[in-house]
């Protein structure tokens, strides 16, 4: 059974800075892992997905995955107000577990100070 | 784009009512799901449809039901509401290949007295 765990449970960053959101999972099968963000009172919103080991820059948002260290973090730069929300790791299950139903991660609530 | 309606918004039962929740897309998606979140916190899978009448039991399924009679909407039974229960329920759907962006509607919060 999957196990998706993410550290820390929270976190404060001051506006403009960087904030590191770590991820592990335990099925060494898994192929693909996404990055949801979730604003009060909303349902979560992709934010990026990563499959390759390595770095994936989007924007502000950078996505690392090492797969044999079991391992996806997501690195937010520059940090504003508006990114103060819920963040999920969530990882695809392989196709032969029929690579739909994600796994979601415990979460980790960013707060940005002014 | 396409848009994912939950109804209702705000849901209050008593202990021991079956309750049913609503969810459209009209992305014409394929795969529908519906998740729980207690507390702000992760989000359990309860059950998920990759196609009209179809059904596949998430880890939560226990006490809950569900149906899809056609492709746009999926329901969600509450069997029997617990008492003291307040969750989240939370409908997606995705496009039917594997490994697709889930889109998630705005939720419907569940209050058992």
């Amino acid at each position: 059974q999957q196990k998706v765990q993410q550290s820390p449970e929270s976190l404060i960053v001051p506006e403009g800075g960087m904030a590191s959101l770590n991820c592990t999972f335990s099925d060494r099968n898994s192929q693909y892992f996404w990055w949801y963000r979730q604003h009060s009172g909303e349902g979560p919103k992709a934010l990026m997905s990563i499959f390759s080991n390595g770095d994936k820059k989007e924007g502000r948002f950078t996505a690392h995955l090492n797969k044999a260290s079991l391992h996806v973090s997501l690195h937010i730069k520059d940090s504003q107000p508006s990114d103060s929300a819920l963040y999920f790791c969530a990882v695809s299950p392989p196709p032969y577990q029929g690579g739909r139903a994600l796994i979601f991660g415990t979460g980790t609530t960013v707060s940005v100070s002014p | 784009g396409g848009i994912i309606t939950q109804t209702p918004k705000f849901l209050i039962g008593q202990e021991g009512q079956k309750l049913t929740l609503k969810c459209q897309q009209n992305f014409n998606h394929d795969t529908m799901y519906w998740y729980r979140q207690d507390s702000g916190k992760g989000l359990r899978l309860i059950y998920y449809s990759i196609t009209e009448n179809d059904l596949q039991k998430g880890d939560l399924s226990e006490g809950y039901d569900a149906s899809r009679e056609k492709k746009s909407s999926f329901s969600l039974t509450v069997t029997s509401a617990q008492k003291n229960e307040m969750a989240v329920f939370l409908c997606a759907s995705s496009p039917g290949t594997v490994y697709a962006e889930q889109f998630f509607g705005p939720g419907t919060r569940l209050t058992v007295l």
